[in-house]
């Protein structure tokens, strides 16, 4: 019964290597987010998804691509992995109300390691 | 543009000490939720609290309470005698009620608290 679950936990590839993160939440939420923590536990959005599409794409490079198949999921690939994309990734879901936005909850996060 | 800095890198407590954790935020707009989130050393992010811009009042839950000040703009997090589980990192983090959102968080706060 997690409400926002994500596969694996942890990560170890080789550069040049494709990976794939998967996502998928159980709260009914319309948006769902990928966030970066990095080695200093400095946490960044990357995507945002509302209702299956793609609302926010901040500053992340073309090798890495999201894919929503509908509202409860949210997966994240990542082509020609690089040594700087080792980080923490976090999916999160949240849902706009007629109040307003709820709180972001967050999956356990996948450590990506890449060697 | 919206930013959240928490000054305060790493704290260290004894048991029982009261705690405060700062956060200063900036943001051009007249509506728009504070966060505060924990991280413990299992790397989860988990919820604390959700905090409107138009409801300034006090919070406390158990040993955890907020202060925000809209004068300020400042959401502050105060442990009460605290405990050595309350170890973790912790985020202040804000995001916009208008148009869609994304969490903007702050470089987090590591709380150390011992015995």
């Amino acid at each position: 019964d997690t409400a926002v679950s994500q596969t694996p936990k942890y990560l170890v590839t080789q550069m040049g290597n494709d990976k794939s993160i998967k996502c998928e939440q159980n709260l009914g939420h319309d948006t769902m987010y990928w966030y970066k923590q990095d080695s200093k536990k400095f946490l960044k959005i990357m995507f945002s998804y509302n209702n299956k599409e793609l609302i926010i794409n901040e500053t992340v490079p073309n090798r890495f691509s999201p894919k929503s198949p509908d509202k409860a999921h949210l997966n994240l690939h990542i082509n020609s992995l690089e040594l700087g994309d080792s980080a923490v990734y976090f999916c999160a879901s949240s849902l706009r109300d007629r109040v307003g936005v709820t709180e972001a909850f967050f999956g356990q996060g996948t450590r990506l390691t890449v060697v | 543009a919206q930013k959240v800095t928490q000054a305060q890198t790493e704290i260290s407590v004894v048991e029982k000490e009261d705690v405060t954790l700062d956060c200063v935020y900036e943001t051009r707009d007249t509506t728009y939720y504070l966060f505060w989130y924990k991280q413990p050393p299992s790397g989860e992010l988990v919820f604390l609290i959700r905090r409107n811009s138009f409801d300034e009042q006090n919070e406390i839950s158990g040993r955890y309470s907020w202060n925000f000040q809209k004068s300020t703009s400042s959401f502050n997090f105060t442990i009460t005698a605290s405990q050595v589980v309350d170890s973790a990192v912790y985020f202040c983090a804000l995001v916009r009620n208008t148009g869609f959102q994304k969490l903007v968080f702050g470089t987090g706060t590591r709380l150390l608290v011992s015995p």
